[in-house]
């Protein structure tokens, strides 16, 4: 079993809609989580984390965190086209720091 | 600015050859990693190094070899032992790991 598990997609919005990614993790020590937004060709940034149960909003990002369904969305309002990505999540505990494949996002016109 | 510098950008190995790729921070982190990422794959850890002069092995260790002699560099040797080389290599550094990763911007390198 993977340690983050991520739908690879790839997933269509229409312009302006909300898209939620998603993604579930295995081991229940994990302490914090990660969102990164990688453009083809480029290297991954990080545009938000989330450590805390519940909701952290920044900006046109939600991330959202539950840990007793080991359960970490991003969910990102008003979708723009220049938000076509893939998306990784990630989270670590005290020894490791893993890596989801990854879920593409494609936001249409 | 504070960020990680990766070079060269671009780099082609011939059979049999070593190469090195550089990584460089200015962001005084303490911790530094090396990831290879294939096509439509996630990010695979090589090595990682938490303090000058110290360095542990990752999932795909076999076939590269790294030295950790400043703070600041990090650089990677993929030898000619690794068969299939061909990829995208991720250098990243980390103040902890509550903090996440901040990411250079990648080498790829080629077999011809």
């Amino acid at each position: 079993q993977k340690e983050v598990e991520q739908n690879s997609g790839p997933l269509s919005v229409p312009e302006g809609a909300i898209a939620s990614l998603n993604c579930t993790y295995s081991d229940r020590g994990s302490q914090s989580f990660f969102w990164y937004r990688q453009y083809s060709g480029k290297s991954p940034e990080l545009i938000m984390f989330i450590y805390s149960n519940g909701d952290k909003e920044d900006g046109r990002f939600t991330a959202q965190l539950n840990k007793a369904s080991q359960y970490v969305s991003l969910l990102i309002r008003d979708s723009q086209p220049s938000d076509s990505a893939t998306y990784l999540c990630a989270g670590n505990n005290f020894n490791k720091f893993y890596f989801g494949s990854g879920t593409k996002l494609n936001v249409k016109p | 600015d504070g960020g990680i510098t990766q070079s060269p950008k671009y780099l082609f190995r011939k059979e049999g050859q070593n190469v090195t790729l550089s990584c460089e921070q200015n962001l005084n982190h303490d911790a530094m990693y090396w990831y290879r990422q294939d096509p439509g794959q996630g990010l695979r850890l090589i090595y990682y190094s938490q303090i000058v002069n110290d360095f542990q092995k990752g999932d795909i260790a076999e076939g590269y070899s790294v030295s950790r002699e400043k703070k600041e560099s990090f650089p990677l040797t993929v030898t000619s032992a690794q068969k299939n080389p061909t990829a995208f290599y991720l250098c990243a550094s980390s103040r902890d790991r509550t903090y996440g990763y901040t990411f250079g911007s990648g080498t790829r390198l080629t077999v011809v």
